[in-house]
C-alpha cells in the first residue's frame, strides 16, 4: 500500500479538464510544499511536470497545474489532449526516516 | 542536453549482489544530488535512496526496505553513480532508474532505466 493516496484511474474527453487528487498526510503532503507530479507513458521513464505544489519545469505545457489543500494534493490538467493519456504519480517529501514517498499512480485515460 | 544512462541489469539469484551505474552528462554531476528510484513490474515508482553532492557533505539516505543492503556512491572523476546491491531479494525485481534531484525533493531528470531480475 502506497504512502500516498490516488484514484487508480480517472478520464476525460479531448478538450475537456479534469483533476488528479493525492492524499497524504500531515506528515507530508500537508507538511510541506514538497509535492511534485510525474507523467509516465508506457515503457518510458517518468516526466517531472509539477514541483513544489504548482511550479511547471521549463518546457511543461501551462494546461498542467497543481495545488493543494491540507493534507491533500491536486494536479489539473486543462484542454485534454490525446497525449495527455498515461499514468501519472504524485510524490512528497516527508518527515518519516524514508524522506519521501509516492503515490500509487492514476491511469488517465483521453476517451 | 542532460543524459541519465544506466547499466548493469540482469537477472541475478536471491542472495546475490549487482552493481548498477549511472554515466551522466550536459550538466556539472559533482554539484548534483543523486537519487535511484525503482518500479517493480506493473507497479509505482519507489524511492530507494540518494546521495548528495561532496560539497552538501556526500552524505546518503536510504528507503528502508534497502537500508543495510544497497549503498550508493560516486564517482565525480568520471561523472557516475553507483547503486551496490547486496542480499538481493525477489521483492527488489524492478526497473531502477538513476535521477537528479531537486532542491526541495523532486526528480528533474531521468534516465532510461535498468531492469533488475531477482529470481532463483
Amino acid at each position: 500500500q502506497s504512502a500516498l493516496t490516488q484514484p487508480a484511474s480517472v478520464s476525460g474527453s479531448p478538450g475537456q479538464s479534469i483533476t488528479i487528487s493525492c492524499t497524504g498526510t500531515s506528515s507530508d503532503v500537508g507538511g510541506y510544499n514538497y509535492v511534485s507530479w510525474y507523467q509516465q507513458h508506457p515503457g518510458k521513464a517518468p516526466k517531472l511536470m509539477i514541483y513544489e505544489v504548482s511550479n511547471r519545469p521549463s518546457g511543461v505545457s501551462n494546461r498542467f497545474s497543481g495545488s493543494k489543500s491540507g493534507n491533500t494534493a491536486s494536479l489539473t490538467i486543462s484542454g485534454l489532449q490525446a497525449e495527455d493519456e498515461a499514468d501519472y504519480y504524485c510524490s512528497s517529501y516527508t518527515s518519516s526516516s524514508t524522506l519521501g514517498v509516492f503515490g500509487g499512480g492514476t491511469k488517465l485515460t483521453v476517451l | 542536453e542532460v543524459q541519465l544512462v544506466e547499466s548493469g541489469g540482469g537477472l541475478v539469484k536471491p542472495g546475490g549482489s549487482l552493481r548498477l551505474s549511472c554515466a551522466a552528462s550536459g550538466f556539472t554531476f559533482s554539484n548534483a544530488w543523486m537519487s535511484w528510484v525503482r518500479q517493480a513490474p506493473g507497479k509505482g515508482l519507489e524511492w530507494v535512496g540518494r546521495i548528495k553532492s561532496k560539497t552538501d557533505g556526500g552524505t546518503t539516505d536510504y528507503a528502508a526496505p534497502v537500508k543495510g543492503r544497497f549503498t550508493i556512491s560516486r564517482d565525480d572523476s568520471k561523472n557516475t553513480l553507483y547503486l551496490q546491491m547486496n542480499s538481493l531479494k525477489t521483492e527488489d525485481t524492478a526497473v531502477y532508474y538513476c535521477t537528479t534531484e531537486g532542491s526541495s525533493w523532486y526528480f528533474d531528470y531521468w534516465g532510461q532505466g535498468t531492469l533488475v531480475t531477482v529470481s532463483s
